[in-house]
């Protein structure tokens, strides 16, 4: 089964300045998406970012980018230019896209509290 | 277009008694994923359903069930609650179809399940 590790069950960051969530997964798959949410106080979970497992080139999205290193089996989010309102818990999930597992399903990490400082 | 809604958004149960909770996908989502997530398991699939069946099953007991609706509307049942059922039930919807597994699950806003 796959499996995704967010090692920092915590981080911080003043605001304007940039951080950088961990996250790690294992998989035996070659094929697969991974993604950022962001679950704010409210519990909605909102995608903040995609990567695709073929493309080589890591997604961006505005102030979000991602560091996708295959072989390490490693995926990062950075934040740059920090706003209060990305204080929330950020979650790593995997999707496989293989047609012979299980398409619905999501395996997400534990989570990472982010809280940024005024 | 409107989002995924879920209902109730709070519920206090009893032990022993039974839940359901209901799940309305995005218009033309065919597929819906159910997660429970609590401070000590985080989030963990329960199950998901396309097109009135159930094509994925997480690792709980028999006691968590659902089924879907061939408007795709989905609900979950619970029987017999534990104090442990206590947590926040999320359901994602999506497309559902492959070629299309890029494309994110669009979460609703979840329930508050609370068991005393």
């Amino acid at each position: 089964a796959q499996t995704v590790t967010q090692s920092q069950p915590e981080m911080s960051v003043q605001e304007a300045e940039t951080v950088t969530l961990s996250c790690t997964y294992d998989t035996s798959e070659s094929d697969y998406y991974l993604f950022w949410y962001k679950q704010p106080p409210s519990r909605q979970m909102i995608l903040v970012i995609r990567q695709e497992a073929y493309k080589q080139q890591n997604a961006t999205e505005n102030r979000f980018s991602v560091n996708f290193q295959k072989a390490a089996k490693s995926f990062s989010l950075k934040i740059s230019d920090s706003q209060l309102g990305d204080a929330a818990m950020y979650f790593c999930a995997y999707r496989s896209a293989n047609r012979g597992s299980t398409l619905g399903r999501l395996y997400f990490g534990r989570g990472t509290q982010l809280t940024v400082w005024p | 277009k409107a989002g995924v809604t879920q209902t109730p958004r709070y519920l206090i149960k009893t032990r022993g008694q039974q839940v359901t909770l209901s799940c309305s996908p995005i218009s033309g989502h065919r597929s819906v994923s159910w997660y429970q997530q609590t401070p000590g398991q985080g989030l963990q699939f329960l199950f998901e359903y396309f097109s009135e069946t159930q094509r994925n099953k997480g690792n709980f007991p028999g006691r968590f069930s659902g089924r879907q609706f061939s408007n795709s509307r989905s609900e979950m049942n619970v029987s017999t609650l534990e104090l442990g059922d206590s947590a926040l039930y999320l359901c994602a919807s999506s497309w559902g179809l492959w070629g299309q597994e890029q494309y994110e699950q669009y979460f609703g806003p979840g329930t508050r399940l609370t068991v005393t």
